[in-house]
This record gives C-alpha cells, structure tokens and sequence, in this order.
C-alpha cells in the first residue's frame, strides 16, 4: 500500500457544525502533516506530527484541532469555521520524522465549503 | 526562512516542444529541493527531488531536474511536451534537518495542440 487515503473527498457544512477529516496511512511513515490550500495558491503547513507527537502548529485557528490516535491516522478536527476557511485540505505523509529526504506522498484532499 | 521563487505563473508551449519551469531558492546551504505535479482537484505527485546526490535528477514522466548551486536554482525540464502533462507544478524547498516543505507559487503549465 502506497497510498495516503483522505475521507471524505467532499464537505460541506455550516459555520455552527461539527466535522472531522480523516488521513489513513499504511507506508509506515513516521511523520503526517496537515496543509491547506486555497483556489491558485500553493499548500500551506498547518500542522506537523512525528512520531504521533504534534511537533509543528504554524499558529492555526483554534477551531482547527488535529488529533494523531495511532502511527496510521490522522484526524483534523473543525468546529465554529468561517467562509473563509474554505478550501482544499490535504494531508501527506513522509518516511522519517525530521527530514524530507524522501519527499511526501499526498492524499487527493478532502474540499471543504464553510456555508 | 528558506524560499523558493517560481518564474511565470502560467508557461504555454506547444505539443511536443520543450517544456522548461524555473525555480530558483534562497538559501547559502544548498537544501533538498523538490518538483510537484497537481492535476485538477487531486493531491500533488511527487515528480523529483535533489538531496545532495547527483545534480542532474531524473523523475517521473520523462522529466528531470539540474540542480546549479552557482545559479542557486532547480529548473524542471521536459524534452517533448504532451497534452497529459498540462498541470500545475510546485517547485518546493525543505532545510536540511527539518522535515517542513514550502511550496513555491506554482507554474501552470498549457499545452496546445
């Protein structure tokens, strides 16, 4: 298994809703990261986890909450979210903690509209 | 903070001509550097990366990379363009020791017939 595997590919939901995002890795990988990104923009970081520690917080919204239960899961938690967050969130994974050495391998994103 | 600078938000270039995207980075020690390909609503695919082997990097899809410490850059070249490879590519840097990527602006590559 080569994959990194996101659910749901599409969400919609309201700005007083409750939702989660789901990140499924089967490589082994060490590291799992959190980007978003906006329409004609690149990925931007949210978050870092290595070692199924969070390492890296790039000062994200607290209605953002990532969780990392076990070495092959990765849930980012939304709650009270504005318009504006809407966008396509992608997670990705890499071999080692602490280096990129062997690059990422993305999942296809789960598209987020904030009604 | 290390960075990367794509020229030229959009290159158009012809079915079977040659496909060259810049990316130039910042940085007086030579990072791991790094192509992305995005397709339309997907994820991105790694397509190349230099960790300080071999300056001239081949990747996938006939593409291949030479990394120029003098020119501090990293340019993505194809030989013969396909309609296939009309996409947005990412040119991304990481700092050695780290495990963050960022990500230049983007090159939307077209292709016509």
């Amino acid at each position: 298994d080569t994959e990194v595997t996101q659910t749901p590919k599409h969400l919609v939901m309201g700005m007083t809703n409750k939702k989660s995002l789901k990140c499924e890795q089967h490589m082994g990988h060490r590291a799992m990261y959190w980007y978003k990104q906006k329409a004609k923009k690149p990925p931007e970081l949210m978050f870092v986890y290595s070692y199924e520690k969070l390492s890296i917080n790039e000062s994200v919204p607290s209605r953002f909450s990532p969780e990392c239960p076990n070495s092959s899961l990765l849930n980012l938690h939304l709650h009270a979210l504005q318009p504006e967050d809407s966008a396509l969130y992608l997670c990705a994974s890499s071999q080692e903690a602490g280096t990129a050495n062997y690059g990422y391998t993305f999942g296809s994103g789960t598209r987020l509209t904030v009604v | 903070a290390q960075s990367v600078t794509q020229l030229g938000s959009h290159v158009s270039v012809s079915e079977g001509a040659l496909v060259l995207l810049r990316c130039n980075y910042s940085s007086s020690v030579p990072p791991y550097l790094f192509w992305y390909v995005q397709y339309p609503n997907q994820g991105l695919q790694l397509l190349l990366k230099y960790t300080s082997a071999a300056t001239l990097v081949k990747g996938i899809n006939g593409f291949e990379a030479e990394f120029k410490k003098s020119e501090t850059s990293f340019h993505l070249t194809k030989p013969s363009a396909h309609m296939s490879d009309a996409a947005e590519y990412f040119c991304a840097v990481s700092p050695l020791g780290y495990s963050t990527l960022t990500f230049g602006k983007g090159t939307m590559l077209l292709v016509s017939p």
